[in-house]
């Protein structure tokens, strides 16, 4: 059983360009977080998804940044126009339901760097 | 929302000795408190966790400890080894929202 899979792996780009960052939860998993580590600091919770619905964005961005989880395919975060604040590594996690005592299990993460 | 405070941000240990690292929260209803290693450019990994009807739970050489009505949180690490080096983060759920420490350097020396 494949973990939680992230690409990709590291992403560079130019103030001003758009970041897409992709994330396939485990087998079995419809919940999907994503979470925002920058250097040094902890993780911070983005935004939680099931199929097709965003239930909490209560830690993204207003402006620039939206997430989704299609009925088919991975799960997307999209950075619009990146600035330099935004470079920092993205993790996504899955869960086989709603995380109250169960495991959240992480992807190995997208590093962005924005120069 | 949730607030996890994590403290000491950084520890020194001589190999052998034992690491202890504390956490409190503010969220009352928080009932599921699990522990994240995490290694330098990996993903953070579930080590133990505790849940809110338990005080104490062990697995070989770590062990947490939660007091609810202190609301603190505790991980210990008996007889550390060098591969235990690494950034540890205590978090606290309530429903589903993970809320994390700022991290604690663990950093054992030979």
């Amino acid at each position: 059983n494949a973990g939680v899979m992230q690409n990709p792996r590291h992403l560079v780009r130019r103030r001003g360009q758009e970041a897409r960052l992709r994330c396939s939860p485990m087998k079995g998993h419809s919940h999907v977080y994503w979470y925002r580590q920058l250097p040094e600091e902890g993780l911070k919770f983005m935004v939680y998804l099931q199929k097709e619905n965003i239930i909490d964005e209560s830690g993204m961005p207003k402006e620039r940044f939206s997430a989704e989880f299609p009925k088919e395919g991975p799960s997307i975060l999209r950075i619009q126009q990146v600035v330099r604040g935004d470079s920092a590594a993205y993790f996504c996690a899955s869960s086989p339901g709603q995380s109250s005592y169960n495991e959240q299990f992480f992807g190995p993460g997208t590093r962005l760097t924005v120069l | 929302g949730e607030n996890v405070e994590q403290h000491p941000s950084t520890l020194s240990v001589q190999e052998g000795d034992s690491a202890v690292i504390k956490c409190t929260y503010s969220d009352s209803a928080s009932n599921y408190f699990p522990w994240y290693k995490q290694e330098l450019g990996k993903r953070p990994q579930l080590i133990i966790d505790i849940r809110s009807n338990v005080g104490e739970k062990k697995d070989q050489r770590i062990a947490v400890t939660l007091n609810k009505t202190a609301k603190h949180f505790s991980l210990h690490i008996t007889e550390t080894q060098p591969e235990d080096s690494a950034v540890y983060f205590c978090a606290a759920i309530n429903d589903y929202k993970l809320s994390f420490g700022a991290g604690t350097t663990v950093t054992v020396r030979a």
